[in-house]
């Protein structure tokens, strides 16, 4: 079976804080794709950033960064200098049987105070 | 580009009636997808579609649902009759390249 976890499912830091989230998977596929998508209260599902699981080097953009562990089957997405922006829910997915159909985690809450 | 389309951005309708949700992908892009998202269930794959034929309708809840995309530019999601249980919020995303998806801004159901 293919799964996403995402065991924190609320977080809360002060503006300008790191925060990290954390998402770990379950697969027998050895090349992927993982995504974060970020969900706003405009409900609006936004693709925050990508890692192909074939490249060592950690995917970054901008104040997103990831920490792939392929071995730990472990996908965790840091936002650095939080921006009250960021407040929102954020989602761990994954591809279903190396098929085009995501799998999606259950979500983080994360609010970022003022 | 303009992004994903869907329409009608809310819909309230009465138990029983028919529901239509429309959707025009990014231009470009060969496939389309139909999630549904409740509190409870979290975020759900519908059906999708590769170059406008449908793959995977596994997660279709029940026959009041059916989906069909005409061509490469619009498709639709139908529900009739409609129950309360349908209320939701309804997402259709694309994508081009393998795996990356990008979504609409979503209908939000009412059926009461």
């Amino acid at each position: 079976a293919q799964t996403v976890t995402q065991s924190q499912p609320e977080m809360s830091v002060q503006e300008a804080e790191t925060v990290t989230l954390s998402c770990t998977y379950d697969t027998s596929e050895n090349n992927y794709y993982l995504f974060w998508y970020k969900q706003p209260p405009s409900r609006q599902m936004i693709l925050v950033i990508r890692q192909e699981a074939y490249k060592q080097q950690n995917a970054t953009e901008n104040r997103f960064s990831v920490n792939f562990q392929k071995a730990a089957k472990s996908f965790s997405l840091k936002i650095s200098d939080s921006q009250l922006g960021d407040t929102a829910m954020y989602f761990c997915a994954f591809p279903f049987q190396g098929a085009q159909k995501l799998v999606f985690g259950q979500g983080t809450r994360l609010t970022i105070n003022p | 580009d303009a992004g994903v389309i869907q329409s009608p951005r809310h819909e309230v309708t009465e138990m029983g009636q028919e529901v239509t949700l429309r959707c025009k992908p990014i231009s470009g892009h060969n496939s389309l997808f139909w999630y549904r998202q409740t509190m409870m269930r979290g975020l759900e794959l519908l059906i999708y579609f590769n170059n406008n034929v449908p793959i995977d309708d596994s997660g279709m809840p029940e026959d009041r649902f059916s989906a069909k995309m005409p061509n490469a530019s619009f498709s639709t999601l139908k529900i009739q009759p409609s129950e309360p249980r349908d209320s939701a919020v309804y997402f259709c995303a694309s994508s081009f390249r393998w795996h990356e998806q990008y979504f609409g801004p979503g209908t939000r159901l009412t059926v009461t």
